[in-house]
């Protein structure tokens, strides 16, 4: 089983609509990230949170918003999609006493808003 | 401008190639440096990472950061197809993920 699990992997949604993406982990990390995948963008941050009570808003927040339910889950709401949200979205984890700055991505969430 | 600049590709090579990858940067501060892959629907996974200048070599890649110029490179000798990916460089000045920054990421063909 995947370190770093997401659901769901693809959604096809309706402008307008709420929408909320999960994401699990069992590396036992405090830090969790949502990222953005564009073309021709790279990877771009949306939310990051150091613990259960810490969220903070990335370079890209405007139309997004976060929950931290536990130390291992980490959501990722949409509250009114709009098409160009249409991205791939990872959720990510990582530890800051982990030699090499390593982040641990999830598979990846397709989201296409129409 | 963008702190982090890559070619995005696409970069189609013949089996056994030697492949250079590249990037650079403005962010003077950057310290650690990193190369991601990924493949085709999965999420990136970290391939190789580098503190400060230098080089650093593992198995057939070899990664070499060059501060002065601000550039930063990834070599992938004798190239297989299993080595079709796109490639990440990524980069901070601390450590802690929420401060990395990626560039666009360059997609490697490799034919058999």
């Amino acid at each position: 089983d995947a370190d770093v699990t997401q659901t769901p992997r693809n959604r096809i949604t309706k402008t307008g609509k709420r929408i909320m993406l999960e994401c699990s982990q069992t590396k036992g990390h405090d830090r969790m990230y949502w990222y953005r995948q564009d073309p021709g963008l790279g990877l771009r941050l949306i939310y990051y949170s150091f613990d259960v009570k810490d969220i903070n808003k990335g370079e890209i927040s405007d139309g997004y918003s976060v929950s931290r339910q536990a130390q291992a889950k980490f959501s990722l709401s949409l509250e009114s999609a709009i098409p160009n949200q249409t991205a791939l979205y990872f959720c990510a984890t990582s530890d800051p006493t982990e030699i090499g700055n390593t982040i641990y991505f999830g598979e990846g969430s397709w989201l296409t808003v129409v | 401008q963008k702190e982090v600049e890559q070619d995005p590709g696409p970069l189609s090579v013949p089996e056994g190639a030697i492949v250079s990858l590249n990037c650079t940067y403005s962010n003077s501060a950057f310290q650690y440096f990193m190369w991601y892959r990924q493949y085709s629907r999965k999420g990136p996974e970290l391939l190789m990472y580098t503190y400060s200048s230098g080089n650093k070599e593992d198995g057939r890649f070899t990664a070499q950061v060059d501060k002065s110029s601000k550039y930063i490179s990834l070599f992938i000798r004798d190239s297989q197809p299993s080595d079709s990916a796109t490639y990440l460089c990524a980069m901070s000045a601390g450590t802690g993920g929420f401060k990395t920054i990626f560039g666009a990421g360059t997609r490697l063909f490799v034919k058999a």
